[in-house]
């Protein structure tokens, strides 16, 4: 079945440390996205993607990095400009940007700085 | 400026009774579209709903439907005949047209408990 598959579910980092969140699809789907949820709010999006080789800033893309060097692939990464990494991490994919295209949500990954 | 308002943090609902869940949006683009996502405790984002903004009928999915109105800007999910499965966290988000296109901003979320 297609879908997208992020790993790990849950991730411990220790303080400095940079940590890869993995994000991969096999729905073919061109655009790739990757919010931030905290406990009790709305998902705030770091970073997207709609071709390989490139990606945009977010509203909160600072202590973040990605890179899109496969269509099926964009990973990011909690570096430890980051502040305050914990949260729940949700990647998405968009067969395309048209506007009656939602996104299909993997199953995220749960981040908490020990 | 936030775009999508959902003013109900939470609500309670007594099981099979109807729920309406608000929200607003704005937007200067004559071209959006509107989602409704489910979220349960697992953290799963599952679509509901879709709404266009030149569609002239209100979008409808089993027991979800979504009263649009346009003029007051406002796109809200009614659950009928709610169910214990129901209870979860539920927002509203809209793309937009034009060069932001690729972008869906979400709200802050309501979050649903169905009594039994």
């Amino acid at each position: 079945d297609g879908g997208i598959t992020q790993s790990p579910k849950y991730l411990f980092r220790k303080e400095g440390q940079n940590v890869t969140l993995s994000c991969e699809q096999n729905l073919n789907h061109d655009a790739m996205y990757w919010y931030r949820q905290d406990p009790g709010q709305g998902l705030r999006l770091i970073y997207y993607s709609q071709i390989v080789n490139d990606f945009q800033k977010g509203d909160i893309a600072e202590g973040y990095s990605v890179s899109r060097e496969k269509k099926e692939s964009f990973p990011l990464t909690v570096t430890s400009a980051q502040k305050n990494p914990t949260a729940f991490y949700l990647c998405a994919s968009s067969i395309s940007s048209g506007l009656n295209y939602g996104y299909t949500f993997g199953s995220g990954t749960r981040l908490t700085v020990v | 400026a936030q775009k999508i308002t959902q003013t109900q943090p939470g609500m309670f609902v007594q099981e099979k009774e109807a729920v309406t869940l608000d929200c607003t949006y704005d937007t200067s683009d004559p071209s959006y579209g509107l989602f409704w996502y489910k979220q349960p405790s697992s953290g799963e984002m599952i679509f509901l709903i879709y709404q266009g903004s030149y569609d002239q009928q209100n979008a409808t999915e089993g027991r979800y439907s979504l009263n649009f109105q346009k003029a007051r800007k406002s796109a809200n999910l009614v659950i009928s005949a709610s169910q214990l499965g129901d209870s979860a966290m539920y927002f509203c988000a809209m793309r937009e047209g034009g060069s932001s296109a690729s972008k869906i901003i979400f709200g802050s979320g309501t979050r649903l408990s169905i009594r039994p």
